[in-house]
């Protein structure tokens, strides 16, 4: 079955602290592979997506992605971490770019 | 601006009292799908649409129905709202075809408490 799988619900960083979020997915064939984030109250803005080619994809806002075939994973990477970059955070993927299977979202609490 | 566009943005109603969300796409999108989210849930898909008069069950259907006359419209019909349908709704639309422009695009979401 087809499934995308975001292990961590919460998770606290310090601001200026490296950031990784883990999105792990299970689909017969390599899916489209997309980060979305959803600030409070808001809709959701895409951060970046991977269709093919090179594995490591920059987005906007300082953020970036690594596409790890054997892992089946596309972890969220930031450097510096913002207080602005507090927020929920979605992985999502699908065979196409328009009809997605969403994780759980995982939420992002940044502290002083 | 290209934009998806959803009415209203909050509502609050009681159980039984049919109502409609209303989404709007600017961009001529052949596709376009309703969404719920609920905490721990992520998002779900409801209702999808590739084009007029084609419409489909997502993930959730049940208690809800939607329509697809014109391209850019595709409104979300509760027609018995339940309290367990209190969620916030989101609207997307895409283009119909599978390359490295292709996205979703989300509307600002409409927050529904059914009382």
């Amino acid at each position: 079955a087809q499934s995308v799988t975001q292990p961590d619900i919460h998770i606290t960083v310090s601001e200026g602290a490296s950031l990784e979020l883990r999105c792990n997915y299970s689909y017969g064939a390599t899916p489209y592979l997309f980060w979305y984030v959803q600030s409070p109250g808001q809709g959701l803005q895409l951060l970046l997506k991977y269709f093919s080619g090179d594995t490591l994809v920059q987005g906007i806002k300082g953020f970036e992605a690594e596409f790890k075939r054997s892992q089946s994973s596309f972890n969220l990477r930031k450097p510096s971490v913002h207080w602005s970059d507090a927020a929920e955070y979605f992985c999502a993927v699908g065979l196409s770019g328009y009809a997605l299977n969403f994780g759980k979202g995982t939420s992002l609490l940044v502290t002083p | 601006e290209a934009q998806v566009t959803q009415n209203p943005r909050y509502l609050i109603t009681v159980t039984g009292k049919k109502l409609t969300v209303t989404c709007s796409q600017n961009m001529n999108h052949e596709y376009m799908s309703w969404y719920r989210q609920d905490p721990g849930l992520g998002l779900r898909q409801i209702y999808y649409s590739m084009n007029v008069e084609v419409t489909d069950k997502g993930d959730v259907p049940e208690g809800y129905k939607v329509s697809r006359k014109e391209k850019r419209n595709f409104p979300l019909i509760l027609e018995s709202p339940s309290p367990n349908q209190t969620s916030l709704y989101f609207c997307a639309s895409s283009p119909l075809r599978r390359d490295k422009n292709t996205e979703a695009f989300f509307g600002q979401g409409t927050r529904l408490t059914v009382v």
